[in-house]
């Protein structure tokens, strides 16, 4: 268990629609990451925060925002949800955010739009 | 450019059998952190090992041992006595010193089945 926790587990939903995945990072860490894995575009990431902010931006669509909340939790928003947007999203935390740091990984939300 | 490759896409074992991972990296930095995360069936991804590029030392922990290579960019992860809990996806990771992007650059990842 790396102690980071994701909710929910699992999400079907149909395209159009909008959904919000939850990450609770570890405790004292800072930092949270997204990525998205999917079968023909490995993992990617997706947005990293620190402390409340943005600090890196990756291969995020503009149907997707995130954010980092004061108790430290993040959320992530997809929207205008496509078939190709099923995939499993994971959250990562590290303490500080910084090159050294070592990414823990929640359990991830699998997505499945149809 | 940053670049992850995982040229072994799946590897098929019997258990006891020794069997080491391929990962070879590109960067141009000097510094830099190398990655190895273990996903087994049920999805989540799992903390293996760090590696910074200033420590060639090779590392064994049990059964798992890496091997860095700065000469031929490479950090080879080898089971020793292959276990069936072993089968999982293993994925080698980098990660540089950008500025501000902490990103990680992830190979493709090599499945690897264990049989009994």
């Amino acid at each position: 268990d790396s102690g980071v926790t994701q909710t929910p587990k699992h999400l079907i939903t149909a395209t159009g629609q909008r959904v919000t995945l939850r990450c609770s990072p570890r405790s004292g860490d800072l930092s949270v990451y997204w990525y998205q894995q999917s079968l023909d575009q490995g993992l990617q990431f997706l947005i990293q925060y620190y402390n409340g902010e943005e600090r890196a931006k990756g291969n995020i669509l503009e149907r997707f925002s995130a954010q980092q909340f004061p108790d430290l939790h993040s959320e992530l928003n997809l929207s205008s949800l496509e078939l190709g947007d099923s995939a499993l999203y994971f959250c990562a935390s590290s303490p500080s955010g910084g090159n050294s740091d070592t990414q823990y990984f929640g359990p991830g939300t699998r997505l499945t739009v149809l | 450019a940053q670049k992850v490759t995982q040229a072994q896409t799946e590897i098929s074992v019997v258990e006891k059998e020794d069997v080491t991972l391929d990962c070879v990296y590109e960067t141009r930095d000097t510094t830099y952190y190398l990655f190895w995360y273990k996903q087994p069936p049920s999805g989540e991804l799992v903390f293996l090992i760090r590696r910074n590029s200033f420590d060639e030392q090779n590392e064994i922990s049990g059964r798992y041992s890496w091997n860095f290579q700065k000469s031929t960019s490479s950090f080879n992860f080898t089971i020793t006595a292959s276990q069936v809990v072993d089968s999982a996806v293993y994925f080698c990771a980098l990660r540089i010193n950008a500025g501000n992007n902490r990103k990680l650059i992830w190979g493709l990842g090599t499945s690897l089945a264990v049989n009994p």
